[in-house]
């Protein structure tokens, strides 16, 4: 049940854009987006419900394709502060409400 | 708004000792709460789901007489790590659900708690 993030990792350069995607094999009620840093807790990106969204905040934005069960994330012109591990959690249809998180995308940002 | 604060931030313990963590959020009432556990560089796994005034939903493989999970407020949830063992030795992490159900408006997390058992 646990949904695939990827890639596993991706390095880039101030400026460049980069995607990261989840995929589930359940049909989803939500898919939510996370950021966290080295040893602190996840930071909440946003949230996209089932009946396919998009939307973004200043330079992050996210899709949800409900006919795939996909999700992807997109940074634009990333810079040095979206370094991190980003986790997509993904609500099943029909469940408590709970996350089950992918294993995580670790992002790192080079000047 | 959907600030979510953990306490303590860290513990150290002796083996066989208990630990309660809290759990609280502090500007919106939360009828579910999740209880996390993370190891170094893995992902977040559920532990339990926690409910206002019922018992609380354990994952498989999750001991309910160690972990004991108490929601006896819409803004307060507790987790006490019985006669705990150098294997608790983990990264707790709660969760508080804005909105129920089909409102869902996403999940905030608090800042979680480090503990070790020596």
């Amino acid at each position: 049940q646990q949904p695939v993030q990827s890639p596993q990792a991706v390095i880039l350069r101030e400026g460049e854009d980069a995607v990261i995607n989840c995929s589930s094999s359940k049909a989803l009620y939500s898919v939510h987006w996370y950021r966290q840093k080295h040893g602190e807790a996840p930071v909440f990106l946003m949230i996209l419900l089932k009946g396919g969204e998009q939307k973004g905040h200043d330079k992050i934005s996210a899709s949800f394709n409900e006919k795939k069960q996909q999700s992807s994330l997109y940074l634009t012109a990333s810079q040095l502060s979206y370094s991190g591990t980003y986790f997509c959690g993904t609500e099943i249809l029909g469940s408590q409400g709970n996350l089950i998180f992918g294993k995580g995308t670790k992002l790192s940002v080079k000047p | 708004g959907a600030v979510v604060s953990q306490h303590p931030s860290w513990v150290i313990c002796k083996s066989g000792t208990s630990v309660k963590i809290e759990c609280r959020s502090l500007d919106f009432q939360a009828t579910t709460m999740f209880w996390y556990r993370q190891f170094p560089k893995q992902s977040l796994m559920l532990m339990a789901t926690s409910n206002e005034g019922s018992k609380a939903t354990y994952e498989q493989g999750v001991e309910k007489d160690k972990f004991l999970i108490n929601h006896a407020s819409l803004t307060l949830s507790t987790l006490t790590v019985t006669s705990a063992h150098p294997e608790d030795s983990s990264f707790y992490i709660c969760s508080a659900r804005v909105g129920a159900g089909g409102s869902s408006r996403g999940q905030y997390f608090g800042p979680g708690t480090r503990l070790t058992v020596t």
